[in-house]
């Protein structure tokens, strides 16, 4: 079964960091892009991030490029999303999604809430 | 890059098509044949409906349908049912490489 489980959410405080994991099962995140997407409280989706799964290359949103660093480990078979700088604004559900112009399958999420 | 526009609410009686409409620019839903549309039912995580602008994902029904003209994308929904309130969001690959989502459209079912 294909599919893909976020970890690593949490409380911090404003300016402070914090590093989700994405593991995936089913299938080789070498094989297909892996993208980050978030969705804040009651808010929309906001596309973050992708990875390539046969390069290093990664693209990121205008809103988290400097700040945040998407990052595959091969060998543990999961990606990762390194967030410094956090802002009350990134409280969010982040989500992890397998594609290249389509997004599927999503994990369930992890919540991320940045509050003093 | 600026959220895609899309109608804060559809609503239509059983039975009934809607579209949701979904503008960008030229810079993404005008220049790539990319658009892709989730659902996201109450409290679960979205789902992809339709991707490449008209193809239906694997189990979709076909009562789902994409298209594009210039600028705008649509899905439609023909015979409406209860089972459709959701949430509906449309994805353009776009500038720089990167994608954007759409502002969300919820779906009412009368």
């Amino acid at each position: 079964q294909v599919q893909v489980v976020e970890s690593g959410g949490g409380l911090v405080k404003p300016g402070g960091s914090l590093r989700l994991s994405c593991a995936a099962s089913g299938f080789r995140v070498t094989d297909d892009y892996m993208n980050w997407i978030r969705q804040s409280p009651g808010k929309g989706l906001e596309w973050l991030a992708y990875i390539s799964g046969s390069s290093d290359f990664a693209t990121y949103a205008d809103s988290v490029r400097g700040r945040f660093t998407i990052s595959r480990d091969n060998a543990d078979n999961s990606v990762s999303l390194e967030m410094t700088g956090l802002t009350v604004e990134d409280t969010a559900v982040y989500y992890c999604a397998r594609g290249d112009y389509r997004f599927d399958p999503w994990g369930q999420g992890t919540s991320v809430a940045v509050s003093s | 890059q600026s959220a895609l526009t899309q109608p804060a609410s559809v609503s239509g009686s059983p039975g009934q098509s809607i579209t949701i409409s979904c503008t960008g620019t030229n810079s993404d839903i005008g220049k790539y044949d990319l658009v892709s549309w989730y659902q996201q039912l109450p409290g679960k995580t979205p789902k992809l409906i339709i991707y490449e602008v008209t193809k239906r994902y694997f189990g979709v029904s076909n009562r789902f349908s994409g298209s594009k003209s210039a600028n705008t994308a649509s899905l439609t929904i023909s015979g409406l049912q209860t089972e459709d309130e959701a949430d509906y969001y449309c994805c353009s690959f776009g500038l720089a490489t990167t994608f954007v989502f759409g502002t969300g459209t919820k779906v009412t079912v009368l």
